[in-house]
């Protein structure tokens, strides 16, 4: 099972918005729509930010979202702020027999 | 406060072996699906094992099936990931999670390092 494609990095000014791409197949992205997004801080614990597409656990702010169009999912920044900055991934579920794929991951900058 | 807590990492020798565990507190234990995710130095998540509520249905990654056991004990409110013949492209810090709504994995525990080195 390879890993989801994303980009290495996508940067953005402050307030502005910024989308990171995540590319599957038919056979994870485009047939179930359980993907989630993690958030990850230098040295931390990943994090939940978007679960079932564009679902925001309770405490993510709204700048948080997240869509699908096809095998490819995204996650859209509004608003970037500082603290924003970080490592991004998504999660897949395959219904294969390894049932679960993260993406390759997502460097954001704040300039 | 949900709370997950990793423990049992360490330095190990090629083809050794080693357990890690994860203790949950905070909610009801043996109503949720858990996983492993690791993430070896510098590189991103890799999603390694998941098992049910009772520990009857189990998945692994394809690097680890037949090297690795997933287990629980609902008793004990304690997640476990045997590890054998352990590799040097298993160094990573492994992290537990639990499966929460919609199949997101929330919240995680702080991870665990495992080194395999000679």
């Amino acid at each position: 099972q390879s890993a989801l494609t994303q980009p290495a990095s996508v940067s953005g000014s402050p307030g502005q918005s910024i989308t990171i791409s995540c590319s599957g197949t038919s056979s994870d992205i485009g047939g179930y729509n359980f993907v989630s997004w993690y958030q990850q801080h230098p040295g931390k614990a990943p994090k939940l930010i978007i679960y079932e597409v564009s679902s925001r656990p309770s405490g993510v702010p709204d700048r948080f979202s997240g869509s699908k169009s096809g095998n490819t999912a995204s996650l859209t920044i509004s608003g970037l702020q500082a603290e924003d900055e970080a490592d991004y991934y998504c999660n897949s579920y395959t219904g294969r027999s390894s049932p679960y794929v993260f993406g390759t991951g997502t460097q954001v900058t704040v300039l | 406060e949900v709370q997950l807590v990793e423990s049992g990492g360490g330095l190990v020798q090629p083809g050794g072996s080693l357990r890690v565990s994860c203790e949950a507190s905070g909610f009801t234990f043996s109503d949720y699906w858990m996983t492993w995710v690791r993430q070896a130095p510098g590189k991103g998540l890799e999603w390694v094992a998941i098992i049910n509520q009772d520990g009857s249905q189990k998945f692994y990654v394809d690097s680890v099936r037949g090297r690795f056991t997933i287990s629980r004990d609902n008793a004990k409110n304690s997640l476990y990931l045997q590890m054998n013949n352990l590799r040097a492209e298993d160094t990573a810090a492994y992290y537990c999670a639990k499966q929460s709504v919609g199949a997101g994995f929330d919240p995680w525990g702080q991870g665990t390092q495992v080194t395999v080195s000679s």
